[in-house]
């Protein structure tokens, strides 16, 4: 199985800052006969289902504001929230898709500072 | 829009058998375009993907559950769902239900809202 890692496990940040959360995969997910990677980010705010944010490690989903980005490849991810909003607290996973079983990272919970 | 939401029993004895049901509106599985997995989240914890299944009938299983899990699909319905044997209080979660996508789109797009289980007695 692909083990999934985030890091930090919490973070705080300023209003209006900016936010980087790590995952890392136990091996790669970049799948070499289309070069993308198999890696999606996901928001998940108190009692509700997580959302998807990105897919293909850095193609934002239709309808999620261009302040979050993806970025990585291979085994090492970034997912980064720039100008930080009373919206953007919740708990955020990544998720590889490479491979069955699908798995999640831990989770990092973003506040605000 | 899709929408998908979960039903079932709230509270399961352990040693007894966990039924949920996915109802998907909006759209149908009989489409062909997705396949159709539950996930579950401890309190507090994180996700962990159970397994999913195609129209057709084909489904796939986390091999850590995989001896206990079944997921079965009714087209005529437009439903899905899920059943676990031999439940302990490790079992108790919230199960989502989701739809992700075919041939390399494997992401999931749309969740239910979730419905929680307890295993207790």
């Amino acid at each position: 199985d692909i083990v999934m890692t985030q890091s930090p496990d919490s973070l705080a940040v300023s209003l209006g800052e900016g936010a980087t959360i790590n995952c890392q995969s136990s091996q790669s997910i970049l799948y070499s006969s289309n070069n993308k990677n198999y890696l999606a980010w996901y928001q998940q705010k108190p009692g509700q289902p997580p959302k998807l944010l990105i897919y293909w490690a850095s193609t934002r989903e239709s309808g999620v504001a261009d302040r979050f980005s993806g970025s990585g490849s291979g085994t090492d991810f970034t997912l980064t929230i720039s100008n930080l909003q009373a919206e953007d607290v919740a708990v955020y996973y990544c998720q590889q898709y490479y491979s069955t079983p699908y798995g999640f990272g831990q989770g990092t919970k973003l506040e605000i500072k | 829009q899709v929408q998908l939401q979960e039903s079932g029993p709230g509270l399961v004895k352990p040693s007894q058998t966990l039924s949920l049901t996915c109802s998907v509106s909006g759209g149908s599985i009989s489409s062909g375009s997705y396949y159709w997995s539950w996930i579950r989240q401890p309190a507090g914890k994180g996700l962990e993907w159970i397994g999913r299944i195609y129209a057709s009938g084909t489904a796939n299983y986390n091999p850590s559950l995989k001896s206990r899990v079944t997921i079965s699909v009714d087209t005529s319905k437009n439903q899905f769902s899920l059943k676990m044997t031999s439940v302990t209080a490790a079992d108790t979660a919230v199960y989502y239900c989701a739809r992700g996508g075919t041939t390399g789109t494997y992401w999931f797009d749309a969740w239910g809202q979730g419905t929680l289980v307890s295993v207790s007695s």
